[in-house]
């Protein structure tokens, strides 16, 4: 166990649609990141927030929007929503910016599937 | 821009022989993080090896060991004693302070 939740594991949801993913990050993680991962692909990074403050944007669209919470949960929000954004989603956190804790803990991911 | 490659889609190994895994990266900053990340079919990521770029010594970890040349900006990833249980996707993964970037993943079979 990593240590990061990711809810909910599964989704199926109609085109068009709006829905959001929520992350809790390890406890003193400050760093969150989202990837997504589509079927046999990299994961291409989208967004990170550190300490509730947007640090870096990926190849994140428009009608995808993230945001960190004072309680440093994370949640992205993905809306209009398109057959080819059926993906796994990643999040996962880090302690900080740099240092020794560098490495990314993952969740689980949320397997979104848009029919 | 910095980026990974990894320009192994996939590759096969015997169990208990050695295989090695190939990535590069492209960054101008001189401090930075490297990882290799597995994904067994379960698609969790789990860490294998890390290691810091301002240390020489090459990162080892049980049967993983990494060969680091910072002037190549490579950073392979070897597994000695191969097992079944090796058997996933490894991606190789670059992180500088705000960036984290994935490589695309070499899928490895293990023979047995």
């Amino acid at each position: 166990d990593s240590g990061v939740t990711q809810t909910p594991k599964h989704l199926i949801t109609a085109t068009g649609q709006r829905v959001t993913l929520r992350c809790s990050p390890r406890s003193g993680d400050l760093s969150v990141y989202w990837y997504q991962q589509s079927l046999d692909q990299g994961l291409q990074f989208l967004i990170q927030y550190y300490n509730g403050e947007e640090r870096a944007k990926g190849n994140i669209l428009e009608r995808f929007s993230a945001q960190q919470f004072p309680d440093l949960h994370s949640e992205l929000n993905l809306s209009s929503l398109e057959l080819g954004d059926s993906a796994l989603y990643f999040c996962a956190s880090s302690v900080g910016l740099g240092g020794a804790g560098t490495e990314a803990f993952f969740g689980q991911g949320t397997r979104l599937t848009v029919v | 821009a910095q980026t990974v490659t990894q320009s192994q889609p996939e590759m096969s190994v015997q169990e208990a022989e050695t295989v090695t895994l190939s990535c590069t990266y492209d960054t101008s900053e001189s401090d930075y993080y490297l990882f290799w990340y597995k994904q067994p079919p379960s698609r969790q990521m789990i860490l294998v090896i890390r290691q810091e770029a301002y240390k020489q010594q090459n990162a080892t970890e049980n049967r993983f060991s990494v060969n680091f040349q910072k002037a190549a900006k490579s950073f392979s990833l070897k597994i000695s004693d191969s097992q079944l249980g090796d058997a996933a996707m490894y991606f190789c993964a670059y992180h500088n302070f705000n960036k984290f970037y994935f490589g695309s993943g070499t899928k490895l079979n293990v023979k047995p």
